[in-house]
């Protein structure tokens, strides 16, 4: 089955930090993989996008990175500020089978940044 | 996404009564999507149209309808509204091309009671 696994769950850091989070799957074979960055009562956005050969992409303080033998992309937040309180959520798109392939999204991490 | 909107933001419904939810965008894409949103869980795909006459059910249809009334304006139905059809529902729309990206309305938050 198709699954796409977030950790941690939630995550408090002091502004000015560094994070990481974390993405694991099992989506084979797969056409892209995107991280979205969702503020509270808005709808996701798209912040980068990676492709089954890509090993990473930077959008700004965002920086993410994909492992396709392990299966594992990372989003790695530089200098943190307390506008990158959100909820982060990783998304596979899986490749093949004819028609349309559905999305399959994480269930998110939520990010507090502190003053 | 100012581009998608959704009507209306906020709603409280009793089981047992119909409710529709909007979605209108002016970007000009010919595809549209609803999803809902529960706590700890991925979005899940309910419907999706690639245009006015191309509608097709997603993962959770069930107990939900939806209608394409014109390219820009995509609207979900609850026949009969039920406390497990509580969630955040989202629209969203692509342009139909490869590695799209799906652009998200800001969502509309339902209580079933």
């Amino acid at each position: 089955k198709n699954q796409v696994e977030q950790s941690p769950q939630s995550l408090i850091i002091l502004e000015g930090k560094n994070c990481t989070l974390q993405c694991n799957y099992t989506v084979s074979p797969f056409s892209n993989l995107r991280w979205y960055k969702q503020d509270t009562g808005r709808g996701p956005v798209s912040l980068t996008i990676m492709t089954f050969s890509e090993n990473t992409k930077s959008n700004g303080r965002y920086t993410a990175t994909l492992d396709a033998d392990t299966k594992q992309s990372s989003l790695h937040i530089t200098a943190s500020q307390l506008s990158d309180s959100a909820s982060y959520i990783c998304v596979v798109t899986p490749l093949g089978g004819g028609g349309y392939n559905k999305l399959i999204f994480g269930a998110g991490t939520r990010l507090a940044v502190h003053p | 996404d100012a581009d998608v909107t959704q009507t209306p933001r906020n709603r409280i419904t009793k089981t047992g009564k119909r409710i529709m939810l909007e979605c209108s965008q002016t970007k000009g894409h010919d595809r549209m999507y609803w999803y809902r949103q529960d706590p700890g869980l991925g979005l899940r795909l309910i419907y999706y149209s690639f245009d006015v006459k191309d509608i097709n059910k997603g993962e959770i249809s069930d107990g939900y309808s939806v209608s394409r009334q014109a390219q820009a304006k995509f609207s979900l139905s609850l026949e009969s509204a039920i406390p497990n059809q509580t969630a955040l529902y989202f629209c969203a729309t692509s342009e139909g091309r490869s590695q799209e990206t799906q652009y998200f309305g800001p969502g509309t938050r339902l209580l079933v009671l």
